[in-house]
């Protein structure tokens, strides 16, 4: 079945650091690979998107390309915020009315 | 984005009350609808599958009696926790798919006394 792997946090990083998430999936098909972010005491909101092999999804400054050949969505950014502090989902969606399977989430604490 | 809202978003009950949650796509029709539960400090499990007109489908370990799902339009799904324990606090989390992609609701963190 489908699956998810993502590292575990936390990670901590000072502020304007670079970040890179690792996440790497299996999957039967063609799947959209997905992130999405938790805020403290919040739903899910949806990060960024990639539908296809070689699309790179970014949305405030977060970016994360659909890698097929090492079947990778890995999500970076430049210089992180405190503001971005929060848990992030790698999630991926095989289509067809089917589930949406989630990794274990990433906690994400940038320091000032 | 097409949106979803869930109420109530926080509920507190006490234990061996039922408790109702409901799931509405605002701005299209959804004749699948999923639920999804989050322990602390972990990932979404999906609970079961609601399809408009018909039964539900749960996963595995997930008692039907318990939670019941009830999918009676194409824009509204409701999910009963029936006599809630301590063990069902939780927050629970539905989406909407448009038959392209799935839209989460807000969520609501439910607290069994």
């Amino acid at each position: 079945g489908d699956s998810v792997t993502q590292m575990e946090g936390p990670v901590t990083l000072s502020e304007e650091a670079f970040l890179t998430i690792n996440c790497t999936y299996t999957a039967t098909g063609y799947p959209s690979l997905f992130w999405y972010v938790q805020y403290p005491g919040e739903g899910l909101q949806l990060l960024l998107k990639a539908t296809k092999a070689d699309d790179k999804g970014s949305n405030k400054g977060f970016e994360a390309t659909y890698r097929k050949e090492t079947t990778s969505f890995h999500l970076e950014k430049g210089s992180v915020q405190v503001s971005d502090s929060a848990v992030y989902f790698c999630a991926l969606h095989s289509g067809g009315y089917q589930k949406v399977t989630f990794g274990i989430g990433t906690k994400l604490q940038v320091i000032p | 984005g097409a949106v979803v809202s869930q109420h109530p978003s926080r509920v507190i009950c006490k234990s061996g009350t039922s408790v109702k949650i409901e799931c509405r796509s605002l701005d299209f029709q959804a004749t699948t609808m999923f639920w999804y539960r989050q322990f602390p400090k972990q990932s979404l499990m999906l609970m079961a599958t609601s399809n408009e007109g018909s039964k539900a489908t749960y996963e595995q370990g997930v008692e039907k009696d318990k939670f019941l799902i009830n999918h009676a339009s194409l824009t509204l799904s409701t999910l009963t926790v029936t006599s809630a324990h301590p063990e069902d606090s939780s927050f629970y989390i539905c989406s909407a798919e448009d038959g392209n992609e799935q839209f989460f609701g807000p969520g609501t963190r439910l607290t069994v006394l």
